[in-house]
């Protein structure tokens, strides 16, 4: 299985700081990677696919990067309903497998 | 609009068939896929399996020998069966759409499932 490796697993930051989050996988996934947010006792949202592509209606300060197996969100200028949980998700081989998540609070 | 929605029993008891129902609408179940995704309480996401849109079913090989995934298109359900439950079992269960590129762009709202007798 591929293991996805993310950090921070907690970020504090101030309004309209900029902020990233890594996801390191295994093995090389080929761009097939999705970044999601998840506020508490809701579902996960979708913000980015195929590792830098914006879902449509995500704000444009959140982008991803990275190829092989390194990747990561940025949020430029961190907002207050940004708030909550982060995870990646690996689309490259089946078991699809999961970030163990980055809780990500106001300073 | 696209939504999924988990349906089923909130309490199952130890060794007992667990039944969940996704009931779609909004999209096609013969032109997306559908998964099913479980998150035990604080923990992190678990994928289980996926129904593809021309009905073929995959399966995450830790769960493989007690999971079933069906479908009805004509009723825009997808259903998963897993059997021998067990306390670690226990977790919110998730239904979610994939446009056959194996990314989630949906998810449903998921349904709670504790096992305990």
């Amino acid at each position: 299985d591929i293991q996805m490796t993310q950090s921070p697993a907690s970020l504090s930051a101030s309004l309209g700081e900029t902020i990233s989050i890594e996801c390191r996988a295994s093995e090389d996934i080929y761009s097939n990677l999705a970044w999601y947010q998840q506020k508490s006792g809701k579902s996960p949202q979708l913000l980015i696919y195929a590792a830098n592509r914006l879902q449509d209606g995500v704000p444009s300060r959140f982008s991803g990067s990275g190829s092989g197996t390194q990747y990561s969100l940025k949020i430029s200028g961190m907002q207050p309903e940004d708030e909550g949980d982060y995870f990646c998700l690996q689309g490259s081989k089946f078991p699809l497998t999961f970030g163990s998540g980055t809780k990500l609070e106001i300073k | 609009q696209v939504q999924l929605k988990e349906s089923g029993p909130g309490l199952v008891q130890p060794s007992q068939t667990l039944s969940l129902t996704c009931t779609v609408s909004g999209f096609s179940l013969t032109s997306y896929n559908v998964h099913w995704v479980r998150q035990p309480p604080g923990k992190g996401l678990e994928w289980m399996g996926r129904m593809r849109y021309n009905g073929d079913t995959s399966y995450n090989s830790a769960l493989k020998s007690r999971l079933s995934i069906s479908r009805d298109t004509s009723k825009n359900q997808v259903f998963l069966k897993m059997n021998s439950l067990q306390t670690d079992d226990t977790g919110t269960y998730y239904c979610t759409r994939d446009p056959d590129l194996d990314y989630f762009d949906y998810w449903g709202q998921g349904v709670m499932v504790t096992v305990s007798s």
